[in-house]
């Protein structure tokens, strides 16, 4: 049972380019996040989605993307990759809408 | 709209000694309530959680919290601190999305620093 997993653990962007992180959840649940962390903040949410087919926006959903084509995966799009969005991005899943929420390692990302 | 203050951002105690974070949320219901810890380079792990009933709530590795609604707090707690403690604790209080799901608000952290 590997929880939540998250692919790149780094990467290095330049400004325009685009990207997708990975993530991958094994426990069946239904509500997925995606979370960046910025320096000397808390997370901040970007986009959830309450199951297969349905997402919704965050606080800060500006310049990404994403999808829910399966329980276990929800990846986050970045089109035109800006050095605002360099930060850490972490992925987090809940089996109940209340419930705990169970992060990933998270991908650090660097926009130059 | 919710959000969580954490006046401390760095706190340094001596091994073997008490420990308090401060945790103060604002939020128009009652909240659900989560500690968090990280440690450098990983991702958070749950310490504890409030979500109703007693408003002692105990929680991994020795620590504790208690919901003090008058006061808008839930401070985190540990009587005997050990050096592997030392890492950065995020409050958060959830208030429920459009739809379903669970938003959580985070603090903006406290990195707790153990001397030996």
């Amino acid at each position: 049972n590997a929880g939540v997993t998250q692919t790149p653990k780094f990467r290095i962007l330049k400004i325009g380019q685009s990207m997708t992180l990975q993530c991958t959840q094994d426990m069946n649940h239904n509500y997925m996040y995606w979370y960046r962390q910025d320096p000397g903040m808390g997370l901040k949410l970007i986009y959830y989605s309450v199951g297969a087919g349905i997402t919704d926006k965050g606080e800060v959903p500006n310049g990404y993307n994403v999808s829910r084509s399966t329980t276990e995966d929800f990846p986050l799009r970045l089109e035109l990759a800006a050095p605002s969005q360099t930060s850490v991005y972490f992925c987090a899943s809940s089996e109940a809408g209340a419930g705990e929420q169970y992060f990933g390692p998270g991908t650090r990302l660097t926009v130059t | 709209a919710q959000s969580v203050t954490q006046p401390d951002i760095h706190i340094t105690v001596s091994e073997g000694a008490s420990l308090e974070l401060r945790c103060n949320y604002s939020y128009g219901a009652t909240p659900y309530l989560f500690w968090y810890v990280q440690s450098p380079g990983q991702g958070l792990q749950l310490l504890l959680k409030y979500f109703s009933g007693d408003t002692l709530v105990q929680g991994i590795k020795g620590f504790e919290a208690e919901f003090k609604r008058s006061q808008s707090s839930f401070n985190l707690r540990k009587p005997s601190v050990h050096w592997s403690d030392a890492a950065e604790y995020f409050c958060a209080v959830g208030a429920e999305l459009t739809g379903g799901g669970n938003k959580l608000t985070f603090g903006t952290g406290t990195q707790l620093k153990v001397e030996l």
